[in-house]
């Protein structure tokens, strides 16, 4: 069913780095592209989201670029903290459809 | 305005019972989606109820079923469970039934099978 293939499983950063986590999906009708953050013992919530219409997106240490013709997309955290140590997913969606795709998820610990 | 609540929090069953999960919507979001995280993995859909119907549904068998009450709330029913259910069961809500405005997760019901 997985149609979202993210990588590296798990990444280590030294705080203040940049923490860069990749997904390629293989639908080209997706349309919609978000990051979703988990910590232990939540649910995901909702970091940052881009559709193809645009090939970056910011949103304070948080981007997004995207690259429709390769079907990437990439998450960069810059000055990363060990407060952003989590799993992330990336995730994709098409249209009105109502049933997103995840990866499978990328387990990031910043080291102070 | 509160978030998503799901209860109960963990549930330890017996392989051929059956079990209830409830889910409460965010204020404002009449759409409930039931996902299932795997240890390890991503979640995966299960099903979508929008105005109290079933408003799409994954590849998961019939034995997993659900509901929507009036006040948007949900319930997630699996009957028969096996060994491989056991997994963290995420509610999440919208203000649509497209996945693309965005879902608010709760923290999910951690539900062993044994």
């Amino acid at each position: 069913q997985q149609q979202v293939k993210q990588s590296p499983q798990s990444l280590i950063v030294q705080k203040g780095g940049i923490s860069i986590i990749n997904c390629a999906y293989e639908n080209t009708a997706f349309d919609y592209f978000p990051w979703y953050q988990q910590f232990p013992g939540k649910g995901p919530a909702l970091l940052i989201a881009i559709r193809p219409d645009v090939s970056e997106k910011k949103e304070g240490r948080f981007t997004i670029s995207f690259n429709k013709s390769a079907k990437q997309f990439s998450l960069h955290i810059m000055d990363s903290q060990p407060g952003d140590s989590a799993t992330y997913f990336c995730a994709a969606s098409k249209g009105n459809n109502n049933d997103m795709r995840f990866g499978a998820g990328t387990r990031l610990t910043v080291k102070p | 305005e509160t978030g998503v609540t799901q209860s109960p929090t963990h549930l330890i069953k017996t392989r051929g019972q059956q079990v209830t999960l409830r889910c409460s919507s965010q204020s404002g979001h009449n759409t409930v989606s039931w996902y299932q995280q795997a240890l390890g993995q991503g979640p995966q859909f299960i099903f979508q109820y929008y105005r109290e119907e079933e408003n799409g549904r994954g590849n998961f068998p019939p034995r997993f079923s659900g509901l929507q009450f009036p006040n948007y709330s949900s319930e997630l029913n699996v009957n028969a469970l096996e060994l491989d259910d056991s997994a963290l069961y995420l509610c999440a809500s919208s203000p649509s039934g497209a996945a693309n405005y965005g879902y608010t997760f709760g923290s999910g019901t951690r539900l062993t099978v044994v």
